[in-house]
């Protein structure tokens, strides 16, 4: 089956511009989750969708992001105005079940970089 | 939230050797330990996974032991070949889906 796939692979944008990443998640998957790696630290949570509803948004930074599922299917996380701290590894990953904890499938990333 | 460590941050191994890997985590509600492994370029896979009701998981040349008294585990790579350099990943979850990941380990074999 495919993958988790991710859109754009990368880009760069100056600061206060405004960027939109894309995630397809595999195909029947009704979890959807965002990651985020800054600077080779860890990589943290961002947000949780379980079908088109937000399950966890406690990740996200500021009010600077916006995550979108409609419909269930396809998710965009919108980044305006970009600073220059939002520099980062944006991840996706998607699991097959709700109400149980499975494997987490990971998107091969897009990396934005903000000047 | 959950605090994740893990250590080393880089490690060089010798092919044939093995590595290890260490992490531990903060939140005693943890019961959900993947290990991730991202070859260059590509997406992090999950490589083995612990669930809090067992000690230890092993599959082929990769072992995961879980103290959870101590709250630390380990990944453990034996027979090391040129494939296994990447970056791994440890992750902890309370079962309510959020992963929360140590640092990274990047592991360099050296043929």
């Amino acid at each position: 089956e495919a993958g988790v796939t991710q859109f754009p692979s990368h880009s760069v944008i100056e600061k206060g511009q405004t960027v939109t990443l894309r995630c397809d998640p595999i195909s029947g998957h009704d979890n959807l989750y965002w990651y985020r790696r800054v600077m080779g630290k860890e990589i943290k949570f961002l947000l949780h969708f379980v079908k088109e509803s937000k399950q966890d948004e406690s990740g996200m930074p500021n009010n600077r992001f916006l995550a979108e599922r409609t419909g269930g299917t396809y998710s965009t996380l919108k980044v305006q105005p970009a600073e220059l701290e939002d520099s980062g590894v944006y991840f996706c990953a998607s699991s097959p079940l709700a109400g149980g904890l499975d494997t987490q499938y990971f998107g091969p990333g897009t990396r934005l970089t903000v000047l | 939230g959950e605090n994740v460590e893990q250590h080393p941050s880089t490690l060089s191994v010798q092919e044939g050797d093995s590595a290890v890997i260490k992490c531990t985590y903060s939140d005693s509600a943890s019961n959900y330990f993947p290990w991730y492994k991202q070859e260059l370029g590509k997406r992090p896979q999950l490589i083995i996974d612990i669930r809090s009701n067992v000690g230890e998981k092993k599959d082929q040349r990769i072992a995961v032991t879980l103290n959870k008294t101590a709250k630390h585990f380990s990944l453990h790579i034996t027979e090391t070949q040129p494939e296994d350099s990447a970056v791994y990943f440890c992750a902890a979850s309370k079962g309510d889906y959020k992963l929360s990941f140590g640092a990274g380990t990047t592991v360099t074999v050296r043929a």
